[in-house]
């Protein structure tokens, strides 16, 4: 069964700590690993896709990586407006069987 | 990036009533939107795929004649929760994709509704 597991399910951090956060997953023709952040009351914001093992993609404090099992989101020396839930989601399958599997995320705290 | 904006951010209404929600792509065309339900420390939950002049495919376990969906317009999509109930009550998330056989990773999402039924 295709499955999305993201750990850990929370994570508090003191500003500047870095650390990671992981994805794994397990699904037949993967076409796409997805990060996004999710503000409390707030919809999903895209941050990265990934599409295959070795690529890697950075924005600001954010560094997305991907192997055939999993992905971390590296947060380099994090400020508290990086507190949030990162959400991962992976497309599996194709054509009219293509679907999105979402993990339930990681709530980072970010203390000043 | 794309914006998505929905409407109304939060509703409360009395159950039996019918409440809609609205979910427009404000700067470009989307040949597809989705929605979604979230609960409390839960995953994101697709309950329907609606196509720009089609009707919408559910998925299962989504009552289609509860959660009513149309897609009249590139830019505009509706959610109807019929006949409310408090069990309905949640977030109420749209998202939508730009270009018809892209990724569906890549969506763009509205800010979310919150729906509270007494």
């Amino acid at each position: 069964e295709d499955q999305v597991t993201q750990s850990p399910e929370a994570l508090r951090l003191q500003e500047g700590e870095s650390s990671s956060l992981n994805c794994s997953y397990t699904v037949s023709g993967l076409r796409g690993l997805f990060w996004y952040r999710q503000d409390p009351g707030k919809g999903p914001e895209f941050l990265f896709t990934l599409y295959s093992a070795g690529e890697e993609k950075e924005k600001e404090r954010l560094k997305a990586t991907l192997t055939k099992k999993e992905s971390f989101l590296h947060i380099t020396a994090p400020k508290p407006e990086d507190s949030a839930t990162y959400l991962c989601a992976v497309q599996a399958g194709a054509g009219n069987n293509r679907k999105l599997i979402w993990g339930l995320g990681t709530s980072l705290a970010v203390n000043p | 990036g794309a914006v998505v904006s929905q409407h109304p951010s939060r509703v409360i209404c009395k159950s039996g009533t019918s409440v809609k929600i609205e979910c427009r792509s404000l700067d470009f065309q989307a040949t597809t939107m989705f929605w979604y339900r979230q609960f409390p420390k839960k995953s994101l939950m697709l309950m329907a795929t609606s196509n720009e002049g089609s009707k919408a495919t559910y998925e299962q376990g989504v009552e289609k004649d509860k959660f009513l969906i149309n897609h009249a317009s590139l830019t505009l999509s509706t959610l109807t929760v019929t006949s409310a109930h408090p069990e309905d009550s949640s977030f109420y998330i749209c998202s939508a994709r730009a270009t018809s056989g892209a990724n569906t990773g890549e969506l763009f999402f509205g800010e979310g509704s919150r729906l509270t039924v007494l």
